[in-house]
């Protein structure tokens, strides 16, 4: 049963350039969210798909961006990239509808910005 | 805002001994869940704790939920090297959005 996988695990971009990642959510899961993890901070909601559609979205700008495809796995796009969006990313799935709550997390992607 | 804040920020104890550690937080919630990280790497759920429960236990954990308090404690025994990582709590009120605290590092020195 393949888990929650992430690539690429490691990247690095300058300002200003526009990053893509990816998620395959853990198999039988329809939910993907995406948080945002500082060093040294804990996990930051950035948002959240189900049924291809964005559902719920956290506090950060619209230079993040999401979709969901019709296998269930997503992509998070980041724009004009800046140095403070370096961070680990890290992706949950999780199963709509099955109100345990319980994430399944990727091993995330380690982003650097220069 | 929601968000959990653990304490102690870090932890160091011997093999064996046992850990707590403490989540507290500002709204109400539906549930609380306690995640594991080793550096680095992605969360690993070790507990869930509904609003309507006070103590749950799983293996050597074992979680406590005050809502009257709004604080949460995860208890580790018997301590193990294995057990050296960073612990979050993580509350919910609808489940599309988990509020993380800033964790607790725990150190078990063989």
């Amino acid at each position: 049963d393949a888990g929650v996988t992430q690539s690429p695990t490691h990247l690095i971009k300058t300002r200003g350039q526009q990053v893509t990642l990816r998620c395959s959510p853990k198999s039988g899961h329809d939910t993907v969210s995406w948080y945002q993890q500082a060093l040294g901070q804990g996990p930051q909601f950035i948002f959240q798909y189900y049924e291809e559609e964005e559902r719920q979205r956290g506090n950060f700008p619209d230079r993040f961006s999401g979709h969901q495809f019709p296998n269930y796995s997503s992509e998070l796009n980041v724009n004009a990239l800046l140095l403070g969006d370096s961070a680990l990313y890290l992706c949950a799935s999780s199963l709509a509808g099955l109100n345990t709550g319980e994430l399944f997390f990727g091993e995330g992607s380690r982003l650097t910005v220069l | 805002s929601q968000q959990g804040e653990e304490d102690p920020q870090a932890l160091s104890i011997q093999e064996g001994e046992n850990a707590t550690m403490n989540c507290s937080y500002k709204t109400s919630i539906n549930n609380l869940q306690w995640y594991r990280q080793n550096s680095g790497r992605g969360l690993v759920h070790l507990i869930l704790i509904r609003s309507n429960e006070r103590e749950k236990h799983s293996g050597r954990l074992r979680v406590t939920l005050d809502t009257s308090k709004k604080s949460s404690s995860l208890l580790i025994t018997a301590s193990r090297a294995a057990d050296t990582a960073s612990y979050f709590c993580a509350t919910a009120r609808l489940s599309a959005q988990f509020y993380f605290g800033t964790g607790t590092s725990l150190t078990v020195i063989p």
